[in-house]
C-alpha cells in the first residue's frame, strides 16, 4: 500500500539556519510527489512538486528513488517559513488518491 | 479568481442536529474530496468524487454523506453529528488527468457539543 511518512511532527530551527523536512514514501509504481504548506489559519497550498524540479520560496526537494525519499530543504530559514508542511504522493491507478503524510510543524525562531 | 469556497467557515452545533457544509469550485475540476484535519493525525480523506454522480468512500467515511449532482458542488452532510466529529474540514478539487495540483478550500471549523 502507498504510504508517506514524515518522521518529525515538530521541527524548530533558528533563523538563518538550514532546514530539512524529511519525507519517505512507499509506492510500487512510479511516484509523483508534492509538498504542501499550511500557514497559520490559512488553507493548504501547493509548495512544489518533484516533476517541476523548481525552487519555490527558496525551498527545493529532490526525489531519491533509491532511498524512497523526497526531503524538503532550504539553506537559510526565515521566520515566515513557520508553518505546517505536508508531503504527499499521488496514486495514479484507480481512485487517484492523494496520500498525505502526517505533517511536520516547522517553527523558525528569531 | 480560481478558488474553492466552503461555507460556513465556523459552526458550533449540538449532537444529532443535521448539518451540511457546502463546497464549490470554479475551475471545472472533475475530482473533489473532503478531508478532516486533527492534531497528530494529519489529513484524512472522508469522501471523494471522480465526477458528477460518482462518489466513493475515503479513509474515514463513517458518519458522513456526500452528493455530487453538479460538477462544481460537493456538499458534506452530517446526518447526526457527534462530538468525535469536531474537527477542521477541508474541501479540495483538482483535475483527474493532470496536472495533479490539488486546490483546497479555506476550511470549516466544526464543533459538536
Amino acid at each position: 500500500a502507498q504510504r508517506v511518512t514524515q518522521p518529525e511532527k515538530l521541527l524548530s530551527v533558528f533563523k538563518g539556519a538550514p532546514v530539512e523536512l524529511k519525507c519517505n514514501y512507499s509506492y510500487s509504481g512510479s511516484p509523483e510527489l508534492f509538498w504542501y504548506v499550511q500557514y497559520s489559519r490559512q488553507r493548504l497550498q501547493l509548495l512544489l512538486r518533484h516533476i517541476s524540479r523548481e525552487s519555490i520560496k527558496g525551498f527545493t526537494a529532490d526525489l531519491n528513488k533509491g532511498e524512497t525519499s523526497f526531503h524538503l530543504k532550504k539553506p537559510f530559514a526565515q521566520e515566515e517559513d513557520s508553518a505546517m508542511y505536508y508531503c504527499a504522493l499521488i496514486r495514479h491507478q484507480g481512485a487517484q488518491k492523494l496520500v498525505f503524510g502526517q505533517g511536520t510543524r516547522l517553527t523558525i525562531n528569531p | 479568481e480560481a478558488q474553492v469556497t466552503q461555507n460556513p467557515r465556523y459552526l458550533i452545533t449540538v449532537t444529532g442536529k443535521k448539518l451540511t457544509v457546502t463546497c464549490s469550485q470554479n475551475m471545472n475540476h472533475e475530482y473533489m474530496s473532503w478531508y478532516r484535519q486533527d492534531p497528530g493525525l494529519g489529513l484524512r480523506q472522508i469522501y471523494y468524487s471522480m465526477n458528477v454522480e460518482v462518489t466513493d468512500k475515503g479513509d474515514v467515511p463513517e458518519g458522513y454523506k456526500v452528493s455530487r449532482k453538479e460538477k462544481r458542488n460537493f456538499p458534506l452532510i452530517l446526518e447526526s453529528p457527534s462530538p468525535n466529529q469536531t474537527s477542521l474540514y477541508f474541501c479540495a478539487s483538482r483535475r483527474t488527468r493532470g496536472p495533479y495540483e490539488q486546490y483546497f478550500g479555506p476550511g470549516t471549523r466544526l464543533t459538536v457539543t
